[in-house]
């Protein structure tokens, strides 16, 4: 399967812990991206890699959220000291460097927090 | 500020019967529009965009969409609806002055293709 790939699929945590989702996406694809979606809702977006560098963050990332794409990979995000309202799906998708280009995404990783 | 509208939360209609799926948007140069479709506890699979070109796009598994310039819109459309054809449908926009990370999706539009 050449798609790309979110682990892990589902997530329970206690409020309070950290959590680490990771992503690796199509190889060729340079751009990587991160959204949350809350039931209801069509996905939004959280940051954005051109290789290893993170070009862009949404205000919704907050200070507890960090990605990290350190050799233009796979890609992690981290949220730290859990709460309710971080339960969503996380999903990542990735694509080329090309303006007119459309993502793809992964499967996403669905996160409660208890 | 860009927006995009799925007016329909649900849209039903019979199995081999034609299917529509509006979607409305604005933005402030030209669009670049995208749809996906949904599964339960899936990701978003690309179905088909605009970029420019003909306004009729065709796309995956049968879809098509129709970009009116005059109406801000751009419909998803199916000829002969599939009980499979039933998920969670996404219209998205973004305009031409920023790369993908830009796109602003629609809330969804819940698609029931009923045997």
């Amino acid at each position: 399967d050449t798609g790309v790939s979110q682990n892990p699929r589902h997530k329970i945590t206690k409020r309070g812990q950290n959590v680490t989702f990771r992503c690796d996406p199509i190889s060729e694809h340079n751009r990587l991206y991160w959204y949350r979606q809350t039931l209801g809702q069509g996905p939004e977006f959280l940051t954005y890699f051109q290789n290893e560098a993170q070009l862009e963050k949404s205000r919704l990332l907050s200070d507890r959220f960090s990605a990290e794409r350190p050799k233009g990979s796979f890609s992690t995000l981290e949220i730290q000291r859990t709460e309710q309202g971080d339960s969503a799906m996380y999903l990542c998708a990735s694509s080329f460097d090309r303006e007119d280009t459309e993502a793809f995404f992964g499967q996403g990783t669905r996160l409660t927090v208890v | 500020a860009q927006s995009v509208a799925q007016p329909e939360d649900q849209v039903n209609v019979a199995e081999g019967n034609p299917l529509t799926v509006k979607c409305t948007y604005s933005v402030s140069g030209n669009p670049y529009l995208f749809w996906y479709v949904q599964y339960p506890n899936r990701g978003l699979q690309f179905l088909l965009k605009y970029i420019t070109g003909d306004n009729l796009v065709k796309g995956s598994y049968g879809f098509e969409a129709e970009f009116n310039k005059s109406q801000t819109s751009f419909h998803l459309k199916k000829p002969s609806a599939l009980v499979s054809d039933s998920a969670l449908y996404f219209c998205a926009v973004r305009d031409d002055s920023g790369g993908y990370q830009k796109v602003t999706f629609g809330t969804g539009t819940k698609l029931q293709v009923i045997p």
